[in-house]
């Protein structure tokens, strides 16, 4: 069964500081894996997507890794600031017969206190 | 600007009533869907359409209903079979075929609460 694990479910951090969420995943055969933010009460919006080639992508401020053997990824945030507050998602696509099937994990919910 | 639009954000309903959630989307994307998102759990999938006039069932469709008239719009319907259907009810697209990202588009969701 596909699964995705996300690690830790919740984190308290002051501002300025780094953190480090992670993702482990269970899916095949893989395809792509994307991290997404949630704010409260609003829809998730992609932060970045990783294929299977890529070990490292930044957005900013927000940097993820991918290491396909160990079927990992984790996000890293620098230099946090109080809108960073939100819940992070880690998306796995799996392409099969049926399409490209998504497993969703539970999420990391951030806060970030002044 | 483009983008999906779902209303309303907020909904009361009582047991016993069927309600309709709207979301429409003017990115020209092929692929809907509908999620449910409760808290501490990832998003569940409801249903989902890749063409108009058709759509499948995802991993939790009892008590859920959809339809696909219009490549725009993909309404959820949720019923009085639905046991527990207290939620945030979460609408996404994706554009399919050569060019796409396979991104999903998020719109910002309704909130659905039983009394």
């Amino acid at each position: 069964k596909n699964q995705v694990e996300q690690s830790p479910q919740s984190l308290i951090i002051l501002e300025g500081k780094n953190c480090t969420l992670q993702c482990n995943y269970t899916v095949s055969p893989f395809s792509n894996l994307r991290w997404y933010k949630q704010d409260t009460g609003r829809g998730p919006v992609s932060l970045t997507i990783m294929t299977f080639s890529e070990n490292t992508k930044s957005n900013g401020r927000y940097t993820a890794t991918l290491d396909a053997d160990t079927k990992q990824s984790s996000l890293h945030i620098t230099a946090s600031q109080l809108s960073d507050s939100a819940s992070y998602i880690c998306v796995v696509s799996a392409m099969n017969n049926a399409g490209n099937m998504l497993t969703f994990g539970g999420g990391t919910r951030l806060m970030v206190k002044p | 600007d483009g983008g999906i639009t779902q209303s309303p954000k907020y909904l009361f309903r009582k047991e016993g009533q069927n309600v309709t959630l709207s979301c429409e989307q003017n990115l020209n994307h092929d692929a809907m869907y509908w999620y449910r998102q409760d808290p501490g759990q990832g998003l569940r999938l409801i249903y989902y359409s890749q063409i108009v006039n058709d759509f499948q069932k995802g991993d939790i469709a009892e008590g859920y209903s959809v339809s696909r008239e219009k490549k725009e719009s993909f309404p959820l319907t949720v019923t009085s079979a639905q046991k527990n259907p207290t939620a945030f009810y979460l609408c996404a697209s994706k554009g399919l075929g050569r060019g796409n990202t396979g991104e999903l588009f998020f719109g910002e969701g309704s909130r659905l609460t039983v009394l």
